[in-house]
């Protein structure tokens, strides 16, 4: 167990629609990192929030958005959903933000199937 | 940028064979380099690391991964393969360009056979 919580475990909608995943960080981490894991695109970084503040943007589309609370949860949203939104979204927390030592501990993901 | 590739969608090894997965780094600095392990429908577990301080890096369930630059590469290996080492295996390279996230390889699944 890393540490790290996501919820839901799964999560089944329709195109068009628009979901929250959510993640919880390890206790005392102030970093947290989004991930997509998908079959024809691997493993693709999407954002990062340090503490609040977003740091970093990949490969994230327009419709989707995040945010990173007081409580340091965060919250991706997936908005007009299409069938190549299907993946595993994968949160994960360190401690700080530009520490290259620093490891990133990853959550247990949130199965994304979109009909 | 950087970048990692892993050579090998797919090993297959008897119990108790040598484990070899392949990474291969691209980045202009020095990398920070990382393993990764994920098992079926589970996240990702840190394996290992190398953050320069030495070149042969040892990490959880008895793998190993030795750093050698003029090869560009950051190969993984474990002596004597168990039947609960079958999973996905990942290379990863940290980005040093401000952003901090992770570059993935493609992953590498790892069979064991009895």
């Amino acid at each position: 167990d890393s540490g790290v919580t996501q919820t839901p475990k799964h999560l089944i909608t329709a195109t068009g629609q628009r979901v929250t995943l959510r993640c919880s960080p390890r206790s005392g981490d102030l970093s947290v990192y989004w991930y997509q894991q998908s079959l024809d695109q691997g493993l693709q970084f999407l954002i990062h929030y340090y503490n609040g503040e977003e740091r970093a943007k990949g490969n994230i589309l327009e419709r989707f958005s995040a945010q990173q609370f007081p409580d340091l949860h965060s919250e991706l949203n997936l908005s007009s959903l299409e069938l190549g939104d299907s993946a595993l979204y994968f949160c994960a927390s360190s401690v700080v933000a530009t520490a290259n030592t620093d490891t990133q501990y990853f959550g247990p993901g949130t199965r994304l199937t979109v009909l | 940028a950087q970048s990692v590739t892993q050579l090998g969608s797919h090993v297959s090894v008897s119990e108790g064979a040598l484990v070899l997965l392949r990474c291969n780094y691209s980045s202009s600095v020095p990398p920070y380099l990382f393993w990764y392990v994920q098992y079926p429908n589970q996240g990702l577990q840190l394996l290992l690391k190398y953050t320069s301080a030495a070149t042969l890096v040892k990490g959880i369930n008895g793998f190993e991964a030795e750093f050698k630059k003029s090869e560009t590469s950051f190969h993984l290996t474990k002596p004597s393969a168990h039947m609960s080492d079958a999973a996905e295996y990942f290379c990863a390279v940290r980005d040093q360009t401000g952003a901090n996230n992770l570059f993935f390889g493609t992953g590498t699944r790892l069979t064991v056979i009895p």
